[in-house]
Formats: structure tokens, C-alpha cells, sequence
């Protein structure tokens, strides 16, 4: 069964408070995506990488980095966590693009992150 | 500007009836439409992928309709269970070719089912 596992499912941090949240997936997915989910907001993308150590910034990347070290893993870093940047967060892994599939999204569980 | 809207924003049915979901995009060029169930605290599961060639299609229960012309798609549920029970969300994917095709999200249809 094809699987994206998130390391934390709620998180509480202070302000100021260095915050990482780590994305694995098990199906040798060349994309990587982080999304952060708000309500009446949609999904809105901060990064997503198409390579190992690659990245590229999405819609809302402003207190945002990455890290793709290896192509099963990206994690999603706030430097210095702000209350704005409380919000349940997803990760998502797809194909290179191409083929009768392409773009389906397989996400995790999220990481519900609350900063104090 | 590339949009999708997605109507009702919430909807409440009686378990067993039917309901129809609505989703209104201006994306351009277009690839593909995906409907993803959320079911609550939990990460989104495609339904479902309509291309331009496709009217409809169906996923057990499900079964999605496209418009490539109004640009205009539904899902529509019959015989709705307690476990539909969750947001259905609409992404429209962009042509702009390579791995970075653009994908616009709507922002859902909650929906519940009662008992």
C-alpha cells in the first residue's frame, strides 16, 4: 500500500521556536510537495521539489524552507515559528508528469501545528 | 486569473439520498480535473481524474461529470453512506508541460451525512 508518512500529527510551539516537519514517501515519487490547509482557504502551496535537492517556491513560501537530502524525504522548516503560521499542514508526493495519471497527489495524514 | 469555485460550501443530506457537488473553474490551458475526498483529520484520496476528452466518470458510488466547454464539473454521490461524510475537493491542473504543471484547488464542499 503506497504511503506518505508525516513525522508529527500535532505539534505545539512557541513563538520564535525553530519548527521541523518531515515527509517520507514509500513510492519513489520524484515530486514533493508541502501544502498548508486553512479553512475557507484551500490549499495553498509554501514548496515543492521535483528532484533531490531541488526546490522550488509555491504560492506562500515567506517563512518557509526545505530540504530534500534524499528522494523519499522533504521536510518543511520554520526558521521562527509565528502565530500566523499556525495551520494543519500537508505533505504530498506525485510521478513525474506524464502518462494516464498524471498530477494525482497521494498526501499524508497532516501535521496539525498550533504556535503559541 | 485562474480560479475554481466549488458550490455549496456546505451541504447536509439524509443518508441514502443523493446530492451533486459543483465545481466552476477559468483555469487555461486545461489538463485534467481531479475530485479528492478529505474525510476529516485525515490528507485528501482521489476520486477521481477527468481530461478533455471525458464526460464522465464513475467510481463506485461516484460519478463525475466535465464540461470542458462551460468549464464546469459535479460529482455527484448516490445512495450517500455516513462515510461520505467529508470535504470533497476540486483541482484543476494547468498545461504549462514538465513536472511543475500548475494545480489550482478549490476550497471544498463539506459535506454531511445524517443518519
Amino acid at each position: 500500500d503506497v504511503k506518505v508518512t508525516q513525522s508529527s500529527r500535532y505539534l505545539v510551539k512557541r513563538t520564535g521556536e525553530k519548527v521541523f516537519l518531515e515527509c517520507v514517501q514509500d513510492m519513489d515519487h520524484e515530486n514533493m510537495f508541502w501544502y498548508r490547509q486553512d479553512p475557507g482557504l484551500g490549499l495553498r502551496l509554501i514548496y515543492f521539489s521535483y528532484d533531490v535537492k531541488m526546490k522550488e517556491k509555491g504560492d506562500i513560501p515567506e517563512g518557509y524552507s526545505v530540504s530534500r537530502e534524499k528522494k523519499e524525504r522533504f521536510s518543511l522548516i520554520l526558521e521562527s515559528a509565528s502565530t500566523n503560521q499556525t495551520s494543519m499542514y500537508l505533505c504530498a508526493s506525485s510521478r513525474l508528469a506524464g502518462g494516464p495519471n498524471t498530477g494525482e497527489l497521494f498526501f499524508g495524514e497532516g501535521s496539525r501545528l498550533t504556535v503559541l | 486569473k485562474n480560479q475554481v469555485e466549488q458550490s455549496p460550501q456546505s451541504l447536509i443530506i439524509l443518508e441514502g439520498k443523493n446530492c451533486t457537488l459543483q465545481c466552476n473553474y477559468t483555469v487555461s490551458p486545461f489538463s485534467n480535473l481531479r475530485w479528492y475526498k478529505q474525510d476529516t483529520g485525515r490528507g485528501p484520496v482521489s476520486l477521481t481524474i477527468m481530461t478533455f476528452s471525458e464526460n464522465t466518470k464513475s467510481n463506485g458510488r461516484y460519478t463525475a461529470t466535465l464540461d470542458a466547454d462551460t468549464k464546469q464539473s459535479s460529482l455527484h454521490i448516490t445512495a450517500s453512506q455516513l462515510s461520505d461524510s467529508a470535504s470533497y475537493i476540486c483541482v484543476v491542473r494547468a498545461r504549462y508541460g514538465g513536472a511543475t504543471n500548475k494545480l489550482i484547488f478549490g476550497t471544498g464542499t463539506l459535506l454531511a451525512v445524517q443518519p
